[in-house]
């Protein structure tokens, strides 16, 4: 059974700029979150969708954004990239029906803001 | 103060030395705790979970809850130079219906010297 997919796994971009991330979750989850890793803050939760809706969201500001598809394909956006967005972004899918929370993440796509 | 807090670390051990890993919170809501293990460039996965208070054993791993003292723990038995890793503990409540959300520890890395 395949894992979480992300792409790309490594970017670069400008200050600025916008990104756009893709996740595709393990066959037959349909909840999907999203995190960003950093060494300073560690995992910061950014939003969960679950059938196309955001379900839960963070702290983050507005240029944060993110949506599901109907396959249950989730991406997320940054806009106006700001030197301290570097980070790790992490998608993770969750079993439908979970009663532990358990999440199995993908490998990540690395963004580096110059 | 933060929900979870846990010691980044570095730590740094022998091969075969016992190791043990720990996190404290503040949110009594709380239900499940988890570890995940994450290696450089990869993304964290579970490697042991349990439900409120108690201990559980895995092979040469031992997940300990004090929901009293609001501090789990993670032992590692032989430690081995695969160990070596970023250990992260997650806690989980309800928020919102059954929908279960993780908050994580800013994670431990962890060398196993041979």
């Amino acid at each position: 059974k395949a894992g979480v997919t992300q792409t790309p796994r490594y970017l670069i971009k400008t200050r600025g700029q916008q990104v756009t991330l893709s996740c595709s979750p393990i066959s037959g989850h349909r909840s999907v979150s999203w995190y960003q890793q950093t060494p300073g803050q560690g995992l910061q939760f950014l939003f969960e969708y679950f059938s196309e809706t955001q379900r839960n969201k963070g702290n983050f500001p507005g240029r944060f954004s993110g949506r599901q598809f109907s396959n249950s394909r989730s991406e997320m956006n940054v806009s106006t990239l700001e030197l301290g967005d570097s980070a790790l972004y992490l998608c993770a899918s969750k079993r439908a029906g979970s009663n532990t929370g358990e999440l199995f993440f993908g490998e990540g796509s690395r963004l580096t803001v110059l | 103060q933060k929900e979870v807090e846990q010691d980044p670390g570095p730590l740094s051990v022998p091969e075969g030395a016992i190791v043990s890993l720990n996190c404290t919170y503040s949110n009594s809501a709380f239900q499940y705790f988890m570890w995940y293990r994450q290696y450089s460039r990869k993304g964290p996965e579970l490697l042991m979970y349990t439900y409120s208070s108690g201990n559980k054993e895995d092979g040469r791993f031992t997940a300990q809850v004090d929901k009293s003292s609001k501090y789990i723990s993670l032992f590692i038995r032989d430690s081995q130079p695969s160990d070596s890793a970023t250990y992260l503990c997650a806690m989980s409540a309800i928020s919102g219906g059954s929908n279960y959300k993780l908050t994580f520890g800013k994670g431990t890395l962890l060398t196993v010297n041979p």
